[in-house]
């Protein structure tokens, strides 16, 4: 399963809302995750089930889809969200998809 | 809490066999309902799934790594391992490991800090 994630990058002004958009080539059903990782870090899990999010995220970030169309919203951007955000299906073993980089406008 | 600390060796030569560990600390691996995984980021690239096992053996490998790949549970001393053989330049990344979700979901809520793996001559 190939996963595209849309755009590569984005500029977004703090306080501003990011959407960030992950397709997969097949459906995988809700078996999507989202991970944010900053320069020299381990990822960090942000959503999983395509809408549960990881334990200590805080509110504004959300995940919706199903099948083969997600997206990961994060409202009023705060300095520490900009980052690299990847999707993962495991609904069939585990691809990641090529991460979308969210810089600051 | 749980934490997980990869170890093994920094640089290895072509056609040699990678080995490397993963030490939980603050919990058990023999723990049901948890997948332990690797994953690997090539230098300024995205993440690749190696693969991953359950405290009871069972793996589950990335199709295009599957002939290279063996990983493996200790559950007396608290750690899991990848060996990954027939190495080669392209195998040079960051290794991390991690451990999942729960409920048995391939999604990684815990990760090691990854470790650097130098395939060179």
């Amino acid at each position: 399963i190939v996963m595209t994630q849309s755009p590569a990058t984005l500029s977004v002004s703090p306080g501003e809302r990011a959407t960030l958009s992950c397709r997969a080539s097949e459906s995988v059903y809700s078996n999507l995750a989202w991970y944010q990782q900053k320069p020299g870090q381990a990822p960090r899990l942000v959503i999983y089930g395509a809408s549960t999010r990881a334990t200590g995220i805080p509110a504004r970030f959300s995940g919706s889809g199903s099948g083969t169309e997600f997206t990961l919203t994060i409202t009023s951007l705060q300095s520490e969200d900009f980052a690299v955000y990847y999707c993962q299906q495991y609904n069939n073993w585990g691809t990641f998809g090529g991460g979308t980089k969210v810089e600051i406008k | 809490q749980v934490q997980l600390q990869e170890s093994g060796p920094g640089l290895l030569k072509p056609s040699e066999t990678l080995s490397l560990t993963c030490t939980v600390s603050g919990g058990s691996i023999s723990r049901g309902g948890y997948y332990w995984g690797w994953i690997r980021q090539h230098p300024g690239k995205g993440l690749e799934w190696i693969g991953y096992i359950s405290y009871s053996g069972t793996t589950y490998y990335n199709p295009s790594l599957k002939s290279r790949i063996t990983m493996s549970v200790d559950t007396s001393t608290n750690h899991f391992s990848v060996r990954l053989s027939s190495v080669t330049a392209a195998d040079t990344a960051v290794y991390y490991c991690a451990r999942g979700v729960g409920d048995y979901i391939n999604a990684f809520e815990i990760w090691g800090q990854g470790t650097m793996v130098t395939v060179s001559s």
